[in-house]
């Protein structure tokens, strides 16, 4: 299994309050990914990571912020969480090579009371 | 955007008896890759298979193989000789060749259940 550690696994929050979930790496990969999975939606990208602090937007980042202070650390930000946000969340990594396939971590279960 | 759509929810299969999985995109790409994953019941996403699009060979993994037919833009996935640990969620996942855009688009996913 690749080197992918989310933390938490499961948090359950009322709205209106700041969450992080952590993803940590151990493989020095260089690109890291934020995913949420919803029923009848797959998985959509939230943000994406290139590198210490360079990340970008995805499909769905409304309400969401990242940042990467160090290689193996990508954290994920509900500023204020809202019901709409109780999803599954998965952190993928890839190897710095181009076009290699995501490697995803075990999934943090999020719900917005 | 590209689209990938998987049209069959859900799927029963017996043991041992082989299963094919659809997907179909839409995408003006000419360079791309394709990748199936699967996601059992533990929640892991896990990488079932990868095809370039550049190549003709439709790849192979052990029992996992797939037919890609890239004019058409469909991108099935073959599970032979099925076995039980196969019972997951498969999804289709696409992804552009193109520098700083490696993100992956997935389908809705199957839900495949293997009966003993």
């Amino acid at each position: 299994d690749a080197g992918i550690t989310q933390s938490p696994r499961h948090k359950v929050t009322e709205t209106g309050t700041p969450v992080t979930l952590r993803c940590h790496q151990t493989e020095n990969h260089r690109y890291m990914y934020w995913y949420r999975q919803d029923p009848g939606h797959g998985l959509r990208l939230i943000h994406y990571s290139y590198g210490v602090k360079d990340t970008d937007k995805g499909e769905v980042s409304d309400g969401y912020s990242v940042s990467r202070s160090k290689t193996e650390d990508f954290l994920l930000t509900l500023e204020s969480a809202t019901s709409s946000q109780t999803s599954v969340y998965f952190c993928a990594i890839s190897e710095s090579d181009r076009y290699q396939p995501q490697h995803f971590g075990d999934g943090t279960r999020l719900s917005i009371l | 955007a590209q689209k990938i759509t998987q049209t069959q929810p859900g799927m029963f299969v017996q043991e041992k008896e082989a299963v094919t999985l659809d997907c179909t995109y839409d995408t003006s790409e000419n360079n791309y890759y394709l990748f199936w994953y699967k996601q059992p019941p533990s929640r892991q996403m896990i990488l079932v298979i990868r095809q370039e699009a550049y190549k003709q060979q439709n790849a192979t993994e052990n029992r996992f193989s797939v037919n890609f037919q890239k004019a058409a833009k469909s991108f099935s996935l073959k599970i032979s000789d099925s076995q039980l640990g196969d019972t997951a969620m498969y999804f289709c996942a696409f992804m552009k060749q193109e520098v700083r855009n490696e993100k992956l688009t997935f389908g809705t996913g199957t839900r495949l259940t293997i009966i003993p």
